[in-house]
């Protein structure tokens, strides 16, 4: 049972406009959500995250948005630099677990940037 | 400040055999977790250590075990070795807050022949 989904295995996109990777999951105790970029031969680095209690939140490049009624969230990176090409995992925790460091994962998206 | 670091980077060992994979935890951190990357998929979770104990484990069998050390540095070990158990295995680090991002290690490569 995957409790986190990452359905498009991979992204391509051209260098400057809008990469958009989405997430969807499936268990409504989730309520913190994490996006992590792994370069090959790197552990996953954090990019960004978001509480349940906001539908929002920016980091520079990078903007992550919730829809908790959909169970979805999506990574927006505008714009676009090569040096993003990456994996992107999704992930997520349940607070309510008392294990702060158990995060499931998604399987992860494959993004190309390209010149 | 330094990063979470883990040792060896590769590993190749027989069926049968036993391993012991070792990380040290970023600067401040004082819970360390360890994960199993399959090829194509996602980490998974294995468990937690929190204070020198095991607080939190996932859907792994009993021959996975870890230790912490007062240094918060730790150990993973994998007894009865299995094929399937060849995988990328990270560590990661935080602060023992729920808010806080985990920071992970460049893993271990352990490759079971």
């Amino acid at each position: 049972d995957q409790q986190v989904k990452q359905n498009s295995p991979s992204l391509s996109v051209q260098e400057g406009r809008i990469s958009i990777l989405n997430c969807d999951y499936t268990n409504s105790m989730f309520d913190y959500f994490l996006w992590y970029k792994k370069y090959p031969a790197e552990g996953p680095t954090f990019l960004i995250s978001i509480s349940s209690i906001k539908d929002k939140n920016e980091d520079g490049r990078f903007t992550v948005f919730l829809n908790k009624s959909a169970k979805h969230l999506s990574l927006h990176i505008v714009p676009s630099q090569p040096g993003d090409s990456a994996v992107y995992f999704c992930a997520a925790r349940a607070s309510n677990t008392g294990t702060a460091s158990k995060l499931t994962f998604g399987t992860g998206t494959r993004l190309q940037v390209t010149l | 400040e330094t990063g979470v670091t883990q040792s060896p980077t590769h590993l190749i060992k027989t069926r049968g055999q036993q391993v012991t994979l070792r990380c040290s935890s970023q600067s401040g951190h004082n819970t360390v977790s360890w994960y199993q990357q399959a090829l194509g998929q996602g980490p998974q979770f294995i468990f937690q250590y929190y204070r020198e104990e095991e607080n939190g484990r996932g859907n792994f069998p009993p021959r996975f075990s870890g230790l912490q050390f007062p240094n918060y540095s730790s150990e993973l070990n994998v007894n009865a070795l299995e094929l399937d158990d060849s995988a990328l295995y990270l560590c990661a680090s935080s602060p023992a807050s729920s808010y806080s991002p985990l920071h992970f290690g460049n893993g271990t490569r352990l490759t079971v022949t």
